[in-house]
């Protein structure tokens, strides 16, 4: 079946630094999504991807749809406390969802 | 707002008992809804897609005896969770996905079980 490489696994960086995390896949898929799950909650969200090469912004994240259908990055600039989370990638094609395993951000103040 | 509601968000009771957990698309008509597993700092496991109408779809290893669902209209979708015992303890999260499948999937708050 279709399977993602997220990475990092977890971060632990300063306030203020910027953050970077991207996923891989042997398979092409459609559509890339950016989703942050906090303790105990469902994931919300981010960013959503729909064609090779775009770029998005949503505030302080920059999300990426690589040209080969089979990567993304997601980017945070000045990173805040509040950033703490898990962050999902999940790629959408052939009418299902595949999720990375999450990175796990810490932010120190 | 949120676009998906999943109630109850915490569940505690005794091994045997049977738990319904609901997942409602609010503004929107979902054919499709998801069911997840998570355990502690681990990913979602997708248990199963259900479908408006039909009988729903489940991942392979999951027993579709021991986790029922429902999905009897655009707007609701139910999983229950028959004769639970401890190891069924987990946080399950439902999505729903509105009717153009190219649309992401919007997350339920989840719901913490507990059996005891």
């Amino acid at each position: 079946g279709q399977q993602l490489n997220q990475s990092p696994q977890s971060m632990f960086i300063q306030e203020g630094e910027d953050v970077s995390m991207n996923c891989t896949s042997s398979s092409i898929f459609n559509t890339w999504l950016w989703y942050k799950q906090e303790p105990g909650e469902g994931p919300v969200l981010l960013i959503a991807l729909y064609k090779a090469g775009e770029l998005t912004s949503n505030g302080r994240l920059t999300a990426q749809f690589g040209i080969t259908r089979k990567d993304s990055f997601l980017n945070i600039s000045a990173s805040i406390p509040s950033d703490v989370g898990i962050y999902f990638c999940a790629g959408h094609g052939a009418g299902k969802s595949t999720f990375g395993d999450g990175t796990t951000l810490t932010v120190k103040p | 707002g949120a676009v998906v509601s999943q109630h109850p968000s915490w569940v505690i009771c005794k091994s045997g008992t049977s738990v319904k957990i609901e997942c409602r698309s609010l503004d929107f008509q979902a054919t499709t809804m998801f069911w997840y597993r998570q355990f502690p700092k681990q990913s979602l496991m997708l248990m199963a897609t259900s479908n408006e109408g039909s009988k729903a779809t489940y991942e392979q290893g999951v027993e579709k005896d021991k986790f029922l669902i429902n999905h009897a209209s655009l707007t609701l979708s139910t999983l229950t969770v028959t004769s639970a015992h401890p190891e069924d303890s987990s946080f399950y999260i439902c999505s729903a996905r509105q009717l153009y499948s190219n649309q992401p999937q919007h997350f339920g708050d989840g719901t913490r079980l507990s059996i005891l």
